[in-house]
């Protein structure tokens, strides 16, 4: 079976450009959580979804930063304008049960760099 | 905010020597999972724990759970070059929200 697929693998963009990363979580999967992971802050959870509808978002940075989850089988965090700070590698994860109570599944990661 | 601290952040072994990451909770935990990750890949799971005083084992790994649910740890023994990583664990709260403690990055020297 497929696990998480989230793309791009890696994006170089520049500072004030629109960021658009994309996972498609394990089918059968209730709940999606995006994370993100740098040096000095490790891994921060960023927002997750359960049953596609927006549960806990207090990990989003700021106003630049949205999720999304049209519908179970695929997500959207999209960063605008992006800035520099903004460069590290971002996780999607999807587990089967509700919330993190259970396994979760993570995606390679979206390698994201602002110049 | 819940903090979960992981020490040490860095662990360097010789091939063969045992290693142990302790994690700690500012609040007590529904469970407490491990996750493993190799250098450039995402974090697996490795094992969940949910009963106060709970102790797992897989082949050399030994994962304990404390009795308060506020502290883990995991021991490898007889560490071999396939273990190198970094091992996190992540507390998650009655309400379901799990932190992600910093890491420990374990070296092995063969």
């Amino acid at each position: 079976d497929a696990g998480v697929i989230q793309s791009p693998r890696h994006e170089v963009t520049e500072m004030g450009q629109e960021v658009t990363l994309r996972c498609k979580p394990i089918s059968g999967h209730n709940s999606l959580f995006w994370y993100r992971q740098t040096m000095m802050r490790g891994l921060e959870l960023l927002i997750y979804f359960n049953n596609n509808v927006p549960i806990d978002d207090s990990g989003m940075p700021e106003d630049r930063f949205s999720a999304k989850m049209p519908n179970a089988s695929f997500s959207t965090l999209k960063i605008q304008p992006s800035e520099p700070r903004d460069s590290a590698v971002y996780f999607c994860a999807s587990s089967l049960t509700g919330g993190a109570t259970g396994e979760l599944f993570f995606g390679e990661g979206s390698r994201l760099t602002v110049l | 905010g819940q903090q979960v601290m992981q020490i040490p952040q860095y662990q360097h072994v010789q091939e063969g020597e045992d290693f142990t990451t302790y994690c700690n909770s500012s609040t007590t935990l529904s469970n407490i999972q491990w996750y493993k990750q190799r250098p450039g890949g995402h974090p697996v799971f490795l094992i969940q724990l949910v009963k106060s005083g709970e102790v797992k084992k897989q082949k050399r790994l030994t994962f304990q759970f404390g009795e308060a649910k506020k502290n883990s740890s995991l021991h490898i023994t007889a560490t071999q070059t396939t273990d190198v990583g970094t091992y996190f664990c992540a507390g998650v709260t009655n309400a379901g929200k799990s932190t992600f403690g910093d890491g420990t990055t374990l070296t092995v020297k063969p």
